[in-house]
């Protein structure tokens, strides 16, 4: 299939622990987006990068979180010293500009 | 800020029974808005973009519709493999999207 892949789906980290959460695009969208999803919650916006450009970070909740891109193409949102309100799953979308997203499966942390 | 408040939160409905789900937003320049569904343990799966008041679309047995203070979905004779969460955003001034809780749709057979 050619839609977004995210790995690990599945993360158990303890806390103060560094985790590195990969997304892989649908090939040929410029638009990339992280999203944190609660329990019960939609999934609300933490970042966005154009190829390779971070244009919007105004969602990440602490400076324990950094995202990259690169290469214009696979992104990591990288969680320092995860704490266990960090626990969420982390959604990665992909876009041809500012049409529809498309989401990937997820990655489901849990920080103990 | 851009906000999403969608209703009902939960909804139990017999198999060929028709309802509507809302989706009521503030948004500074609406430049679409999106609905999805989503199942447990999968990401979110777009279904329908609108862009205008009165603007119309429809899938199978899903129709979203827009005003310009709310989104309507629209599910006709729905299934059981309809059963899932349905989630509405906005996109405005900002990049990303703007979601609601979303409304968990049960279709009992």
């Amino acid at each position: 299939g050619a839609g977004v892949s995210q790995s690990p789906r599945y993360k158990v980290a303890k806390r103060g622990q560094d985790v590195a959460l990969r997304c892989d695009p649908i090939s040929g969208h410029v638009s990339l987006f992280w999203y944190q999803q609660a329990l019960g919650q939609g999934p609300e916006f933490l970042t966005y990068f154009q190829n390779e450009a971070q244009l919007d970070k105004s969602g990440l909740p602490s400076d324990r979180f950094f995202a990259e891109r690169p290469e214009g193409s696979v992104s990591t949102l990288k969680i320092q010293r995860t704490q266990q309100e960090d626990s969420a799953v982390y959604l990665c979308a992909s876009s041809y500009g500012f049409s529809e997203q498309f989401f990937g499966p997820g990655t489901r942390l849990t920080v103990l | 800020e851009d906000q999403v408040t969608q209703s009902p939160e939960a909804l139990r409905l017999q198999e060929g029974e028709s309802s509507s789900l809302n989706c009521s937003y503030t948004v500074s320049g609406l430049r679409g808005l999106f609905w999805y569904r989503q199942d447990p343990g999968k990401g979110p799966e777009f279904l329908f973009t609108l862009y205008s008041a009165g603007e119309e679309k429809e899938k199978e047995r899903l129709k979203a519709t827009l005003t310009k203070k709310e989104s309507f979905l629209h599910i006709t004779a729905p299934k059981p493999e309809d059963s899932a969460t349905y989630l509405c955003a906005v996109q405005g001034g900002a990049d990303g999207l703007t979601f609601g809780k979303g409304t968990h749709l049960i279709i009992q057979p």
